[in-house]
């Protein structure tokens, strides 16, 4: 089973932020939390990780909260070409094979409106 | 660069034929894996690998094997192909542990 919880889907207007929500109450505190989107007909696509402060780069930014139970994904200024299927996943980042593995739940349909 | 290349991108096969994907990376990534995608699912891991002549299980092994005889190669094998077996596969390569893991395009297979 996934270890996080995503909204089916969600609608975002053309030019505004496109706020994603995970749960992913039983974090533990070596999982990171990692963000891929995946539009229709290719690869996934990474976007951003972290593990417990807030971090941004040139795609989007990410938010988790103080216990890391749950986090938010934010795309600044969403365009057409953001509608995709995001997945928020929880990883353990270390030296055990493990590590290599993500687990995809269903993720969110995002669908920017023009 | 041209990252993550996965042949060929559609292939149709009768039940009981047996072909290989192929997977390859130049980025001299350590680590690689193979997933496949059911319509409306996520990924599930197949097999990975953490380095040349080391392969290992993933969620859903039975019915493909790999095999990783150089660091940039990673084929997955069906030897006998099944209409279960009908998916979508990407190829996935990181550096180490705990990198970043990319992907591949996808290989479209249907098995009639």
């Amino acid at each position: 089973d996934a270890k996080t919880t995503q909204p089916p889907s969600m609608d975002c207007a053309e030019g505004r932020a496109a706020n994603l929500p995970c749960n992913h109450s039983t974090i533990s505190g070596n999982e990171y939390v990692y963000w891929y989107r995946q539009i229709h007909s290719q690869g996934p696509q990474y976007i951003i990780h972290g593990l417990k402060n807030n971090e941004t780069n040139e795609m989007a930014s990410l938010i988790i909260t103080e216990d890391r139970k749950s986090s938010t994904l934010i795309l600044p200024h969403a365009t057409l070409r953001d509608t995709a299927v995001y997945y928020c996943i929880v990883r353990v980042v270390n030296s055990g094979a493990g590590s290599y593995q993500l687990t995809f739940g269903k993720g969110t349909k995002l669908s920017v409106i023009p | 660069n041209a990252g993550v290349t996965q042949t060929p991108k559609f292939q149709v096969l009768k039940t009981g034929q047996s072909m290989t994907l192929q997977c390859a990376q130049d980025m001299n990534h350590e680590y690689m894996s193979w997933y496949r995608q059911d319509p409306g699912m996520g990924l599930r891991l197949i097999h990975y690998s953490v380095g040349a002549g080391i392969t290992d299980q993933g969620e859903v092994p039975n019915g493909y094997n790999v095999s990783r005889s150089t660091t940039e190669d990673f084929p997955l094998r069906l030897l006998s192909a099944a209409p279960s077996q009908t998916s979508v596969y990407f190829c996935a390569s990181s550096r180490t542990s705990g990198n970043t893991i990319y992907f591949g395009e996808g290989s479209w297979l249907t098995v009639v």
